[in-house]
């Protein structure tokens, strides 16, 4: 089984509906992100998590929320999904320093919304 | 704050040869820097990484970059391309904090 598992993998929606992508992991990790991944734009963090009471925006938190319920599970919410948010998302974990730059990556979830 | 650049969104090798991929950063504060790869249908996952200490880093899979810091660049080499490093590769910076920036990317594909 993968370290970082992230539900559901694919997932077809339309404008308006609320999304949650789930993420959870095995590596006992706290500090866990949620990155969104565009052609030609790299990857941009959205949501990080140091702890199960921390929670921080990144550069593009507008438009998402995130839950973190337990330290293995840190959830992703699109409350009125818009097409331009169809992407590949990413949920990730790490060690704290001086290995919190070494991320953990999922598979992904690839987000449509129509 | 931290950003790179990658110069070129893909490079085309023959297998055997020399794999060389550009990465120029910028950053206000003492970089950290990093590879990463990311296979067909696979999340990202770590080549290596500078942070202190030697400029020459060694990585997985062959590949090495080397920090410099006159150059503002940590370019990515392999001397001999195999098909299995056809990917996309991303460069990224950060500083003390570790919140990576990640560059746009570089696909790599190899031929035969």
């Amino acid at each position: 089984d993968a370290d970082v598992t992230q539900t559901p993998r694919n997932r077809i929606t339309k404008t308006g509906k609320r999304i949650m992508l789930e993420c959870s992991q095995t590596k006992g990790h706290d500090r866990m992100y949620w990155y969104r991944q565009d052609p030609g734009l790299g990857l941009r963090l959205i949501y990080y998590s140091f702890d199960v009471k921390d929670i921080n925006k990144g550069e593009i938190s507008d438009g998402y929320s995130v839950s973190r319920q337990a330290q293995a599970k840190f959830s992703l919410s699109l409350e009125s999904a818009i097409p331009n948010q169809t992407a590949l998302y990413f949920c990730a974990t790490s060690d704290p320093p001086p290995r919190a730059g070494e991320l953990f990556f999922g598979e992904g979830s690839r987000l449509t919304v129509l | 704050a931290q950003s790179v650049t990658q110069l070129g969104s893909h490079v085309s090798v023959s297998e055997g040869a020399l794999v060389l991929l550009r990465c120029n950063y910028s950053s206000s504060v003492p970089p950290y820097l990093f590879w990463y790869v990311q296979y067909p249908n696979q999340g990202l996952q770590l080549l290596l990484k500078y942070t202190t200490g030697a400029t020459l880093v060694k990585g997985i899979n062959g590949f090495e970059a080397e920090f410099k810091k006159s150059e503002t660049s940590f370019h990515l080499t392999k001397p001999s391309a195999h098909m299995s490093d056809a990917a996309e590769y991303f460069c990224a910076v950060s500083g003390s904090d570790y919140k990576l920036s990640f560059g746009a990317g570089t696909t790599v594909t190899v031929r035969a």
